[in-house]
């Protein structure tokens, strides 16, 4: 159980091109979803935290009109990159809680490989 | 806000032999919850085991366990019989509302 779903997991798109990334929790409802981007062999970096029909609360630092989220149901959220450029290129991973504590562990999709040429 | 700390960036162990990973974290909660994750080379983030911080038994679970010591902040993972599919990178998290990822540490197991 509490398999998360993410797709696509590998994006080589040209500069300037939009990328939406879909993050889905197949057998459980997910209240929060969060949304990280991960530099080779380095630890995840919170980008956004988002509770299924309200905004995305994103970390200082984190341009909101450059990654957009959006939380539309229990089970999908998306992260859209606008008009991305070579240094978004990253390692994106999201995750899904069931509960809005954080006592129950964020299970995690696999990732999405995003390359900008 | 919360902060952890895994001291030992890399780490090795003899196949079957036992390993410990160190993570410290700071809060001024009450109420929290520890994680520990795995993430092998295929970068599949791998929920490994959990830890209540009102528990004060320690969370096993098959050759993983914990040494969870709330007075001293201290949250350390210990893998008894390593075997070679436990090489990978593992995070410590803390969790209350999000979660806080220590920087990691790089598991090698050698045959």
């Amino acid at each position: 159980g509490a398999v998360v779903s993410q797709h696509p997991s590998w994006v080589i798109c040209k500069s300037g091109t939009s990328v939406k990334i879909e993050c889905r929790s197949l057998d459980f409802q997910a209240t929060t979803m969060f949304w990280y981007r991960q530099f080779p062999k380095q630890s995840l970096m919170l980008m956004a935290t988002s509770n299924e029909g309200s905004k995305a609360t994103y970390e200082q630092g984190v341009e909101k009109d450059k990654f957009l989220i959006n939380h539309a149901s229990l089970t999908l959220s998306t992260l859209t990159v606008t008009s991305a450029h070579p240094e978004d290129s990253s390692f994106y991973i999201c995750s899904a809680r069931a509960g809005g504590k954080g006592n129950q562990p964020q299970h995690f999709g696999d990732g999405t490989r995003l390359s900008i040429l | 806000a919360q902060t952890v700390t895994q001291s030992q960036p890399e780490m090795s162990v003899q196949e079957a032999e036992t390993v410990t990973l160190s993570c410290t974290y700071d809060t001024s909660e009450s109420d929290y919850y520890l994680f520990w994750y795995k993430q092998p080379p295929s970068r599949q983030m791998i929920l490994v085991i959990r830890q209540e911080a009102y528990k004060q038994q320690n969370a096993t679970e098959n050759r993983f366990s914990v040494n969870f010591q709330k007075a001293a902040k201290s949250f350390s993972l210990k893998i008894s019989d390593s075997q070679l599919g436990d090489a990978a990178m593992y995070f410590c998290a803390y969790g209350a509302g999000k979660s806080t990822f220590g920087d990691g540490t790089t598991l090698t197991v050698k045959p």
